[in-house]
């Protein structure tokens, strides 16, 4: 069973950083590429950015609202998919998904999300 | 970056209903979208992809179609359990993007 396990999400100020950790189990975590998505409470989603596998180069790609401010990365000898966060805003609160990359290049599994407040 | 409208933001239907919700995106994403379900307090759930693929595992009921600028989510005969927040998404080229939401109550 495919399963994904986000943590490390909590109360920051502004200004801040934070780690967000998501464990993979399941399915073969290195032959996928990864994204983050956040939603903002009572708000649509937002697709963070991506990390590509091995074999791209563990390329990325952000939304331009956190370009230069946040970083995904991965672990793949731990089945673990990281995003760092800095100089967060209080645009930046919001529930935070990390997401598998099918085949065919959509989101097909998602874990349960980890919330991050960015609050004075 | 590509502009995803959904139509209507908010759906009030009855159990039984068929129901059609409208995706039109602001350029050509040819079928690079997808449609997610969610629920209050839980993950999105992809249901539909490459416009018109129906995800394993989800009820027949529900169907896309559409290409280019236009596509539609039809569920035929709505259930208790399909009373949610529907998604469209492109990714035709990045940002990917979502539609802002369809919000789907009982009547």
């Amino acid at each position: 069973e495919v399963q994904l396990v986000e943590s490390g999400g909590g109360l920051v100020q502004p200004g801040g950083s934070l780690r967000l950790s998501c464990a993979a189990s399941g399915f073969s975590f290195s032959d996928h590429y990864m994204d983050w998505v956040r939603q903002a409470p009572g708000k649509g989603l937002e697709w963070v950015g991506r990390i590509r596998k091995k074999s791209n180069s563990y390329t990325t790609e952000y939304a331009a609202s956190v370009k230069g401010r946040f970083t995904i990365s991965r672990d793949d000898s731990k089945n673990s998919l990281y995003l760092q966060m800095n100089s967060l805003k209080t645009e930046d609160t919001a529930v935070y998904f990390c997401s598998r990359v099918s085949s065919d290049y959509d989101n097909d599994y998602w874990g349960q999300g980890t919330l991050v407040t960015v609050s004075s | 970056d590509i502009q995803l409208t959904q139509s209507p933001s908010f759906l009030s239907a009855s159990v039984g209903d068929r129901v059609i919700i409208t995706c039109r995106a602001s350029q050509d994403i040819s079928s690079y979208s997808a449609w997610y379900q969610q629920k209050p307090g839980e993950a999105p759930k992809l249901l539909i992809y490459s416009a018109s693929t129906l995800q394993s595992g989800v009820p027949s009921r529900f169907s896309g179609s559409g290409s280019g600028t236009e596509f539609t989510l039809t569920i035929s005969s709505l259930q208790p359990e399909d009373f949610a927040t529907y998604y469209c998404r492109q990714r035709k080229s990045y940002p990917i993007t979502f539609g802002q939401g369809t919000r789907l109550e009982i009547k």
